[in-house]
Formats: C-alpha cells, sequence, structure tokens
C-alpha cells in the first residue's frame, strides 16, 4: 500500500475561483478525515467520514467548503469563490475504525493551496 | 480557546542528548495523546501515543509520560539524532460517546539537534 495519498500537491488560484483537492486513503481504511493547517498552527480538525457518510463538520467548514466520499473510498474538497483566508495546507488522514485515536491516523502530504 | 498548547516554539539539542517536548490540556474529557512528527513539506507522521489510564509509554528512543493531575504530558528522545529534527505535534482525542474521531492539535515545537 503506497499510504494516502493527495492531488494535487499544489494550488495557486485566483480570489473567486473554485478549487477541489482529491484524497485516496489507504485502501482498508474506513475512516477519512481532513484537517486544514495554517503557519505557525497545528493542524484543525474539518470533517470526517466513515464510509461515504460524512459524520461531522467543524464550524471551521463554512458553505463554501463542501466534502465529499462517493463510494467510500476516495474524496474531494471543494472550496468556492475562493477568499484568501482559505490559503493553507490541506491534510488527509485515513483510519480503520476508531483506532487512529489510539494508533494514528496516516496522514497524506497534504495540498498546499495559495489564494493571489 | 486552545484545548492542546505546547508553549515552547521551539528546542535546540546536541546530538546524542535528551529531547524533551512538553505538553499541556485543559480538556479532561480526552482519553488518548499522540505525538506526531512532521518534516516540511510532508504530512504529520505518528511517532507514538498513551492512553490516559497510563503514566508511561515506551518504543525505542521515544518514551512519553503523562500526568493526568497535573494535565501534561512529555516525549522524550535519547539519544538525540539529527534525524530528529522536525516539528512536534501533541494531539489529544476523546474516545467515549463517540467522539473518538478527531484530534485537537496544539501549534508543535521545532526541535533542532545538532551535530
Amino acid at each position: 500500500d503506497t499510504g494516502v495519498s493527495q492531488n494535487p500537491r499544489h494550488k495557486i488560484t485566483k480570489r473567486g475561483q473554485n478549487v477541489t483537492f482529491r484524497c485516496d486513503p489507504i485502501s482498508e481504511h474506513n475512516r477519512l478525515y481532513w484537517y486544514r493547517q495554517t503557519l505557525g498552527q497545528g493542524p484543525e480538525f474539518l470533517t470526517y467520514f466513515q464510509n461515504e457518510a460524512q459524520l461531522e463538520k467543524s464550524r471551521l467548514l463554512s458553505d463554501r467548503f463542501s466534502a465529499e466520499r462517493p463510494k467510500g473510498s476516495f474524496s474531494t474538497l471543494e472550496i468556492q469563490r475562493t477568499e484568501q483566508g482559505d490559503s493553507a495546507m490541506y491534510l488527509c488522514a485515513s483510519s480503520l475504525g476508531g483506532q487512529g485515536a489510539v494508533y494514528g491516523y496516516t496522514f497524506g502530504s497534504g495540498t498546499r493551496l495559495t489564494v493571489v | 480557546d486552545q484545548q492542546v498548547k505546547q508553549n515552547s516554539p521551539s528546542l535546540s539539542v546536541q546530538e546524542g542528548r535528551i529531547s524533551i517536548l512538553n505538553c499541556d490540556y485543559t480538556n479532561s474529557m480526552f482519553d488518548y495523546f499522540l505525538w506526531y512528527k512532521k518534516y516540511p513539506a510532508e504530512g504529520p507522521t505518528f511517532l507514538i501515543s498513551i492512553s490516559s489510564i497510563k503514566d508511561k509509554n515506551e518504543d525505542g528512543r521515544f518514551t512519553v509520560f503523562l500526568n493526568k493531575s497535573a494535565k501534561h504530558l512529555s516525549l522524550h528522545i535519547v539519544p538525540s539524532q539529527p534525524g530528529d529534527s522536525a516539528v512536534y505535534f501533541c494531539a489529544a482525542s476523546g474516545n467515549s460517546g463517540g467522539s473518538n474521531y478527531k484530534l485537537t492539535f496544539g501549534k508543535g515545537t521545532l526541535l533542532t539537534v545538532n551535530p
């Protein structure tokens, strides 16, 4: 298994444009998480899926953000009408059941978004 | 409010010596505590965790100590190696009442191990 894969690695977009990121988790992991990390901060929870069901969304996830995991495998995170404050590293992680809290999630390398 | 705090933004140690990274938390409902290491341009990598019912967990050169009464944990790295230079994040999670799905991270401590 190649771990958690995120694409693209980098994205530069103009303010007001829409962007979409993709995450491919470890194949046997049924839980998938999205986090956001800004400069000087630790990762902050955005949302998580168990299989295809989105079970929680953070208050950080405004109406401009939407995440999907249509077949319980890969996930996409879309940001509409991007703002400069959306510039951050977007991290995806996966785990098997609730074991992530005990044995650690596996994180991808992230997608760095720059809104100009 | 910051539920997980790492008050030292950076730490510098000599190769072969001990590195001690500290973390404080405020939420008494946290059940598990984890340490992650992060290199630039990579995602965080899991290092070690500890349950709130234990006070110590060891894995090779890495040992985590938990003082539940003080709501404090620390990561000891002995001996420190230059390859350990990275940002270390402390994270916490509840594992009861359905809240075992997300981690709350501190801001991280940049460890530099000098040869």
